[in-house]
């Protein structure tokens, strides 16, 4: 069945950096977006952006470029989301989830990971 | 930039029909989305496309859409519909996606 399995809790000090990763499998990994979206404690939820599986290429929302990277590995499935220059406010529950579309205007995720809580904390 | 906005919360009791709503200026043109999120767990689709269900999801969910408002309905609802609901769509280039602010749904 498809599942994506994410990376455990981390804790981090504020100005570090973190990498938290996303391992896919049962279906062709470069055959689907992915997506990274972020939940504060106690809020909504927060679209991060993108990642193409079969170019690399990467869109980001806004509020979320800069610090924010995601990569892939493709011999591994993986898709990752690193986060440098930590503050406090990036103190979340981070999700990865696949992107199903049918179209450029229509998308949606399903299955979705986890998710990994990154604590950023002195 | 672009906003969906959903009620904070709603209440029903067990077996009657909960209707969560969800507004934004492109939903004329783009589609709506809806997750179920449990607490301490990640969320779940439960509507695709305004009206499609994913398979394993109950036939008793259902969602319409009219104008800028698309609306999950719940119907006999139970104690295990009580989640968070949150609706996704898009913006007018289908580029940037965003989320709903959420709702609380109690039963």
């Amino acid at each position: 069945q498809v599942q994506l399995v994410q990376s455990g809790s981390e804790l981090k000090n504020p100005g570090a950096s973190v990498k938290v990763s996303c391992k896919a499998s049962g279906y062709t990994f470069t055959s689907y977006r992915m997506n990274w979206v972020r939940q504060a404690p106690g809020q909504g939820l927060e679209w991060m952006g993108w990642i193409s599986t079969n170019t690399g290429n990467a869109t980001y929302a806004q509020g979320f470029t800069g610090r924010f990277v995601f990569s892939l590995d493709t011999s591994v499935t993986t898709v990752y989301l690193q986060i440098n220059s930590l503050k406090d406010e990036d103190t979340a529950v981070y999700y990865c989830a696949r992107l199903l579309s049918t179209s450029s205007t229509e998308s949606w995720s399903d299955p979705w990971g986890q998710g990994t809580l990154v604590t950023v904390s002195s | 930039s672009y906003e969906l906005t959903q009620p904070p919360s709603v209440s029903v009791s067990p077996g009657q029909t909960a209707r969560i709503t969800c507004s934004g200026d492109a939903l004329p043109r783009q589609y709506a989305y809806w997750y179920k999120q449990k607490p301490g767990q990640a969320p779940v689709l439960v509507m695709y496309k305004d009206t499609e269900r994913p398979s394993g999801i109950p036939e008793r969910l259902s969602g319409s859409s009219s104008g800028t408002t698309v609306t999950l309905i719940i119907s006999g609802v139970q104690a295990e519909d009580e989640a968070d609901y949150y609706c996704q769509s898009a913006d007018s280039s289908g580029a940037q996606w965003v989320f709903g602010g959420g709702t609380k749904l109690t039963v």
